[in-house]
C-alpha cells in the first residue's frame, strides 16, 4: 500500500495518560499535515511540516500537543496529560510540496477515545 | 482557520436521482477540493479544482470552481447506494497551505 499510513487506528486511554500517534506519508511527499476531526465537523488543521521543519501551528495545538518529523519522513503527534476533550480522530495528510496541482492526500486516521 | 459554509447539511434521496451540493466562503481560495468520507475512514479526494471557472468531471461527479473564487459546487448524477457518505469541500489559499473544510453534506441513498 502506497498511501498515507497511520498507527494505531484506534486508541482508548485514561484521562491524564500520554498518547502518541505515528504517520508515514506517501513516499517522497515532503509536506506532512496533522488535522483533528470531531463528530459532525470537518477536519481542522493542527500543524504542518516541510521536510523536518514545522512551519505552522494552529491555535488548536495547545502546549500538551507536540509534533515531530525528525528525519523528514514519518511524523509523530504526542498528546500529554490527555483530557476528554481530546477525543477525536487525528488525521495525517501529505503532499509532494509547493507548486500548483499538488493535492493533499489523507490517511485513514487514528481514533482517540479518552475515558 | 476559516470555516466554509457547506449546504445542504444532509440529503436523503432515491437511487438514480441527481444530487447537488455547494460550498461558500467569505474569503478567496485558489484551490477547491472535494472529498468523500465514509464512517471510520479518512477523507478520500474526489475532485481538485485549480482555476476560477474550471469545470471538472470524475465519472458521475462534476465540480466547478466559482468565478469569484469564493464558492464551488459538486454534482453527482444518477446516484447509487455506494455514493452514501459525507462529502466535504475544502478551500486552499495557496498550494501546500492548510486546507479549510466545510462541515460536510451527509448523503443517504435508498435503493
Amino acid at each position: 500500500d502506497t498511501g498515507v499510513s497511520q498507527d494505531p487506528r484506534h486508541k482508548i486511554t485514561k484521562r491524564g495518560q500520554n498518547v502518541t500517534f505515528r504517520c508515514d506519508p506517501i513516499s517522497e511527499h515532503n509536506r506532512l499535515y496533522w488535522y483533528r476531526q470531531t463528530l459532525g465537523q470537518g477536519p481542522e488543521f493542527l500543524t504542518y511540516f516541510q521536510n523536518e521543519a514545522q512551519l505552522e501551528k494552529s491555535r488548536l495545538l495547545s502546549d500538551r500537543f507536540s509534533a515531530e518529523r525528525p528525519k523528514g519522513s514519518f511524523s509523530t503527534l504526542e498528546i500529554q496529560r490527555t483530557e476528554q476533550g481530546d477525543s477525536a480522530m487525528y488525521l495525517c495528510a501529505s503532499t509532494p510540496g509547493g507548486g500548483s496541482g499538488n493535492t493533499i492526500y489523507f490517511g485513514e486516521g487514528s481514533w482517540l477515545t479518552v475515558v | 482557520g476559516q470555516q466554509l459554509n457547506q449546504s445542504p447539511q444532509s440529503m436523503f434521496i432515491q437511487e438514480g436521482e441527481d444530487v447537488s451540493m455547494n460550498c461558500t466562503s467569505s474569503s478567496i481560495f485558489n484551490t477547491w477540493l472535494w472529498y468523500k468520507q465514509e464512517p471510520g475512514e479518512g477523507p478520500v479526494l474526489l475532485i481538485a479544482l485549480y482555476k476560477a471557472g474550471e469545470l471538472t468531471s470524475n465519472g458521475r461527479l462534476t465540480a466547478q470552481f466559482g468565478i469569484t473564487r469564493k464558492d464551488s459546487f459538486l454534482n453527482i448524477s444518477a446516484s447509487i447506494p455506494s455514493d452514501v457518505g459525507i462529502y466535504f469541500c475544502a478551500g486552499q489559499r495557496d498550494s501546500g497551505y492548510a486546507l479549510n473544510f466545510g462541515k460536510g453534506t451527509s448523503l443517504l441513498v435508498t435503493p
